[in-house]
């Protein structure tokens, strides 16, 4: 079975401070994927990265950036510079590659509050 | 292009009513998926299929769920009859082939009274 760990309920930062948003992952599989999705307070879930578990390179985006660590079965977000308008539940998830259905597999997400 | 499409956006009805929760996917993406968010449980896939064809539907929750695709542009979500703990927000996602991003729809936020 496939979990999804996002121990940070709520995380509150004053505006253009760094926060990292914490995941981790439990998976038998040797191959899966791994995403980011937001949801602003409009209730949409829009999607930021996918990372295919060969890919350890960390990856970087503008403000955002993701750091995968396999050994730790990590995939760790940190926005820069944090904005209000980055103020959002942020959502990690596992998607097993190749064969099977299971969709995604959320983590009850983290909500980040950004006060100016 | 236009994103994954739901409809209504808010339903309100009464315990016991059927509920039918719509969905069209964005243009040539094969495989289309139903999620439930509640405040309890989170986000939880329901069912998924694959070239309009129910491959998992272990995580629809009763009998009194169904869902179907007829076509590849369409699919529904059914509840009958429904009941209050039903109450949550349905997404639907579509993407373009397996393990590819799963573009969301804006959700129907579904309250059984």
């Amino acid at each position: 079975a496939q979990k999804v760990t996002q121990a940070q309920t709520e995380i509150s930062v004053v505006e253009k401070e760094d926060v990292t948003l914490d995941c981790v992952y439990e998976t038998r599989d040797t191959t899966y994927y791994l995403f980011w999705y937001k949801q602003p307070p409009s209730g949409e879930l829009v999607f930021l990265i996918r990372r295919n578990s060969f890919d350890e390179q960390n990856e970087i985006s503008g403000r955002y950036s993701w750091n995968f660590q396999k050994s730790t079965s990590s995939f760790n977000f940190t926005i820069t510079a944090s904005q209000v308008v980055d103020s959002a539940v942020y959502f990690c998830a596992l998607d097993r590659a190749g064969g099977g259905a299971d969709g995604l597999t959320f983590g009850k997400g983290t909500h980040l509050i950004i006060q100016p | 292009d236009a994103g994954v499409i739901q409809s209504p956006r808010h339903e309100v009805t009464e315990m016991g009513q059927e509920v039918t929760l719509r969905c069209k996917p964005i243009s040539g993406h094969n495989s289309l998926f139903w999620y439930r968010q509640t405040m309890m449980r989170g986000l939880e896939l329901l069912i998924y299929f694959n070239n309009n064809v129910p491959i998992d539907d272990s995580g629809m929750p009763e009998d009194r769920f169904s869902a179907k695709m007829p076509n590849a542009s369409f699919s529904t979500l059914k509840i009958q009859p429904s009941e209050p703990r039903d109450s949550a927000v349905y997404f639907c996602a579509s993407s373009s082939i397996r393990n590819q991003p799963q573009h969301f729809g804006d959700g129907t936020r579904l309250s059984i009274l």
